[in-house]
């Protein structure tokens, strides 16, 4: 059973649409991570979100966590091809420093 | 600052060969971490450590070793390749403030295939 999941596994979408991938629990953490990882490169943290129904910006990017801090979303608003590769939430086990990684969201943007 | 370090970056083994992939960071970071990435499953966490002479196991750990002799090494070791462990290793480290939501700074990975 896989503590965090995400959806959808799979998105290719056109360059300028609109998209919102999910990470998924039925845990409580007390924060949530999300990492992108580009081709042959490791993952890079965009955003930590803690306090539940937190919404968090970054450029293009929306991040929210959910209000029982179960689960969290990622919006892209005009996705451009740079924004193409592999989205990963994490968060840690109660009490511990050991991570735990979802199974990714890999989007595709065309231009 | 050269960030995290790892190398090699391709390695191919023979099922039941040994190997020890390097992974060293100038950040002065205390916590250091192991991943594995395979297809569809994410990062998994291997071993970690949080300061030197300290290590622990994470969700996958067994057929690897590891240890922290200095703050800037930790070392992966496979004492007996299997191809199950064909795969891409990532090595990470993060500042240990105390918190659990702090960055994580991974290097390049190393990937390697056990025949």
């Amino acid at each position: 059973t896989q503590l965090l999941e995400q959806s959808p596994q799979f998105l290719s979408i056109q360059e300028g649409e609109n998209l919102t991938v999910y990470c998924n629990s039925s845990s409580v953490f007390s924060s949530l991570q999300w990492y992108r990882q580009e081709p042959g490169e490791g993952p890079v943290l965009l955003v930590t979100v803690v306090t539940g129904g937190e919404v968090k910006k970054l450029k293009r990017l929306t991040f929210q966590f959910g209000d029982a801090r179960k689960d969290s979303s990622l919006h892209i608003t005009a996705a451009q091809p740079g924004d193409t590769g592999l989205y990963l939430c994490a968060v840690t086990t109660s009490g511990t420093y050991k991570y735990i990684f979802g199974t990714g969201t890999r989007l595709k943007v065309l231009a | 600052n050269a960030g995290v370090t790892q190398t090699p970056k391709f390695q191919v083994l023979k099922t039941g060969q040994s190997m020890t992939l390097q992974c060293a960071q100038d950040m002065n970071h205390e916590y250091m971490s192991w991943y594995r990435q395979d297809p569809g499953m994410g990062l998994r966490l291997i071993h970690y450590s949080v300061g030197a002479g300290i290590t622990d196991q994470g969700e996958v750990p067994n057929g690897y070793n590891v240890s922290r002799s200095t703050t800037e090494d930790f070392p992966l070791r496979l004492l007996s390749a299997a191809p199950s462990q064909t795969s891409v290793y990532f090595c990470a480290s993060m500042h240990h403030s105390g918190g659990a939501s702090n960055e994580q700074f991974f290097g390049p990975g190393t990937r390697l295939t056990v025949l």
